[in-house]
Parts: C-alpha cells; structure tokens; sequence
C-alpha cells in the first residue's frame, strides 16, 4: 500500500468546512483512497473512499486531484461531533485486504 | 442492528497472565479482523480471520493467537503477557467480498487491556 501524509493536527470552527488533505505521490494506478475516522473512545468508522473521481455521500465529499498524488476529505459544515482523528489510507481494493492506519490528523472543531 | 460488539470493554492483568477477547461481527458480516492501538497512534493490524481460518498476519509474535467459530464470532488470545501489550484492542467485521457493499469495514469500541 502507498505511503500516506497528512498534518498531526488541524482546527476549524463550527459550521464552517473542515479540508483535511492527505499527499499520496506513490499511488498506484490500482489504488484506492480511503478515509476512516476514530472518535475518542471509539472504533475508526469507514467515511469514504473514490480512485480517481470525485465522491461524496451524507458525510463528507472526497477531492482526489487529477494526477492522484493528493486528495482531500472535505466535511461541509463541521460540527463538535465531527472532532476525531482522520485517517488517510491508501490500498489495492482487493476486498479483505487489512487496513494500514498511519497517525492520522487530528481535527479539532471550536465553538 | 447491532454493529460489531466486543467484551469484555475494560481488563487489568498481570505481567506474564494470559487473555482472552471476544467479538461478534455485523450481521451479515463473515470475516473478522483484530487490531492493536498503543496511545496515541493508529491501529496496527494483528490478523484476519474467514472461513474459521488465519488469513493474513501483521507484524505480531506468536504470543497472539486466534480463532473464529462457525458463527463468524472470534477470539484474540495473548499469552506471556508483557506491559508493552497494554493497548486497545479492535475488532472489524465486513461482508464477504461478493457483498456489492463489501467495501467498508466496520470496527467495535474495542477492548481496553491494562497489564500491570
């Protein structure tokens, strides 16, 4: 699976967009970009995943530029609920294969 | 319906004791996956389980052993229990790979395990 980064930490306010990138310059033409989020205190929960189109569903939308070396996960109107460590995870979509966690980005939400 | 449940939630043991978790995937799902989280850092994959067979296998020695039932439910065993194996525990369940909704795993709230 490709080498994934993406900052330690990030803020936003409440109600605005919340824009976590994640560099992936070693993609694989068959490689996947995936997106997992862990709350305090909880498992990571799947948010979404695309290969080269853009995706969004009711959580959040997924910009994967057109070279695929970077992407960014996109939380419209980011609440306090949405504070959580973001994972960027990058991998062959071959169904079981195991997940590969990197440290994440922290994402902060202020009132 | 109820995602992937793990027990027990919370556990204290002794340096050199042994453990047993436990995990009921989704309904529907039958491959199960256990993962390690120190403090502070991302889950670390241990090993995968279908078919009531290993299937794949992170970086972890054989003090780590499991197993999964007919009924898709596993276990996580350690044995020779070190400090260093205090760690949250998950567990992630998903649909075979034929499942058109195949893509997503789901995780528990995982296992706290102290070891003292």
């Amino acid at each position: 699976d490709a080498k994934t980064t993406q900052p330690p930490s990030m803020d936003c306010a409440e109600g605005r967009a919340a824009n976590l990138p994640c560099n992936h310059s070693t993609i694989s033409g068959n490689e996947y970009v995936y997106w997992y989020r862990q709350i305090h205190s909880q498992g990571p929960q799947y948010i979404i995943h695309g290969l080269k189109n853009n995706e969004t569903n009711e959580m959040a939308s997924l910009i994967i530029t057109e070279d695929r070396k970077s992407s960014t996960l996109i939380l419209p109107h980011a609440t306090l609920r949405d504070t959580a460590v973001y994972y960027c995870i990058v991998r062959v979509d071959t169904g079981r294969r195991a997940l590969t966690f990197g440290s994440g980005t922290r994402l902060q939400v202020q009132p | 319906d109820a995602g992937v449940t793990q027990s027990p939630t919370h556990l204290i043991k002794t340096r050199g004791q042994q453990v047993t978790l436990r995990c009921s995937p989704k309904s529907g799902h039958d491959t199960v996956s256990w993962y390690q989280q120190a403090l502070g850092q991302g889950p670390q994959f241990i090993f995968q389980y279908y078919e009531e067979e290993e299937r794949q296998r992170g970086n972890f020695p054989d003090r780590f052993s499991g197993h999964q039932f007919p009924n898709y439910s596993s276990e996580l065993n350690v044995n020779a229990l070190l400090l260093g194996d205090s760690a949250l525990y998950l567990c992630a369940s998903r649909p075979g790979e034929n499942n058109p909704n195949s893509y997503g795993y789901t995780f528990g709230s995982g296992t706290r395990l102290t070891v003292v």
